[in-house]
């Protein structure tokens, strides 16, 4: 158990257009979804927090109006990258949280597959 | 603020063990992980540690933490060139309380046959 998907997998799109890309967890429920984006050969750099029926908390640097997140439910996140330019090619990465996971736990996180973003 | 610093890369033959070595700066981290990343493909958590712990073992996998110099490595017995990958580090940043994880940069093992 403990699936997550990401879709599309890979996208290529315009300059200027709008991407979304969906997080969904498969066999369990997730309050709290993480966004990442990850550039080649470098690390995963945390985006936002998304919280399943509130607002993301996005972190410092991060345009909120430009990378709109939504956690509708319980098992789907989205992330949707607005006005795209070709620096906001990458590798978008998100991961889950089960309900029910208390922070005493280990808190074990589990990622979707990742999502390619090419902008020409 | 919170960081987390790995080694970029590290090359060896097949059989031979490899260590990774991770530095985190968080010392309220509770818990530390690693994960591994095959080419174009998510995250997989390989193992974790608690910080009251010194070691953990699971079956090639040695993970040993020194907490006064939060130093935090991963030991690959017998290493195989299916663990070819990437490895990153995290720590749970817990200051924030909603489990979010700090990665470090992520060490490239390239196992040679």
């Amino acid at each position: 158990g403990a699936v997550v998907s990401q879709h599309p997998s890979r996208v290529i799109c315009k300059s200027g257009t709008s991407v979304k890309i969906e997080c969904r967890s498969l066999d369990f429920q997730a309050t709290t979804m993480f966004w990442y984006r990850q550039f080649p050969k470098q690390s995963l750099m945390l985006m936002a927090t998304s919280n399943e029926g509130s607002k993301a908390t996005y972190e410092q640097g991060v345009e909120k109006d430009k990378f709109l997140i939504n956690h509708a439910s319980l098992t789907l996140s989205t992330l949707t990258v607005t006005s795209a330019h070709p620096e906001d090619s990458s590798f978008y990465i998100c991961s889950a949280r089960k309900r029910g996971d208390q922070i005493s736990n280990t808190g074990e996180l589990f990622f979707g597959e990742g999502s390619r973003l090419t902008v020409l | 603020g919170e960081d987390v610093e790995q080694s970029l890369f590290l090359s060896v033959r097949e059989g031979d063990s490899s260590v990774i070595n991770c530095t985190y700066t968080d010392s309220s981290s509770t818990y530390l992980y690693w994960y591994k990343q095959e080419p174009g493909a998510g995250l997989q958590l390989l193992t974790y540690i608690f910080s009251n712990m010194d070691m953990k073992q699971d079956q090639r996998l040695t993970v040993l933490l020194n907490k006064k110099d939060k130093h935090l490595s991963l030991r690959i017995a017998d290493t195989q060139t299916g663990d070819s990958a990437i490895y990153f580090c995290a720590e749970r940043f817990d200051s924030s309380n909603t489990g979010k994880l700090i990665f470090g940069q992520g060490t490239t093992l390239q196992v040679k046959p």
